[in-house]
């Protein structure tokens, strides 16, 4: 079936280095994108999120980009910190319809001092 | 922001027993709420949507009668694992949708649940 898919389980940068996530999606039906932190024993946390008509949208520390051509969403986190250290995951859905999240493989980044 | 709250965060039992999570959305009313299981080192799976005052929608290869999902109130979901067994040892998280705001989906803290 039609999944959301990362394509690196895990990334290791440096304390102040800029972190890039990539995420590939299948469905091209959805039209919303969210990316999540999740720390271990916790539930998601919401980083930043884009709608279909975007292709880049820009948070604090964080920007997402999407290239519809090629189904493909990617967060990046500038000077990143031993704080952002968890695993990512993105996820996608038609938002108008209501309909549940799907979630990515996730990615677990860590940042060493 | 909306706050999602869980209860209980852990939970041990033994097999064969019924273990009820209960999902609530604490300042907003949510007409949907979802149900996701997550093993250790992995993604969230989605098992059931529930509607408020209706029955819940479940995920291929989830056993209702094993998965009893009861959303009674716009705050309220409930999820009762039945009859457990040491493989539905999980993670189990709920999100909420916030159907009179921007739409968007929160996500509960989640609750460890461990059958012994």
């Amino acid at each position: 079936g039609e999944s959301v898919g990362l394509h690196l389980p895990t990334l290791s940068v440096q304390e102040g280095d800029n972190s890039i996530i990539n995420c590939a999606y299948s469905n091209s039906a959805s039209d919303y994108f969210i990316w999540y932190k999740q720390e271990s024993g916790k539930g998601p946390q919401f980083i930043i999120d884009i709608r279909s008509n975007m292709d880049k949208r820009q948070g604090q520390r964080v920007t997402v980009l999407l290239n519809k051509t090629v189904k493909h969403l990617s967060l990046q986190i500038a000077a990143t910190q031993p704080g952002d250290s968890a695993v990512y995951f993105c996820a996608e859905n038609k938002r108008q319809a209501g309909t549940a999240l799907i979630f990515g493989k996730g990615t677990t980044l860590s940042v060493s001092s | 922001g909306a706050v999602v709250s869980q209860h209980p965060s852990r939970v041990i039992c033994k097999s064969g027993t019924s273990v009820k999570i209960e999902c609530r959305s604490l300042d907003f009313q949510a007409t949907t709420m979802f149900w996701y299981r997550q093993f250790p080192k992995q993604s969230l799976m989605l098992m059931a949507t529930s509607n408020e005052g209706s029955k819940a929608t479940y995920e291929q290869g989830v056993e209702k009668d094993k998965f009893l999902i009861n959303h009674a109130s716009l705050t309220l979901s409930t999820l009762t694992v039945t009859s457990a067994h040491p493989e539905d040892s999980s993670f189990y998280i709920c999100s909420a949708r916030d159907a009179t705001g921007t739409d968007t989906q929160y996500f509960g803290p989640g609750t460890r649940l461990t059958v012994l």
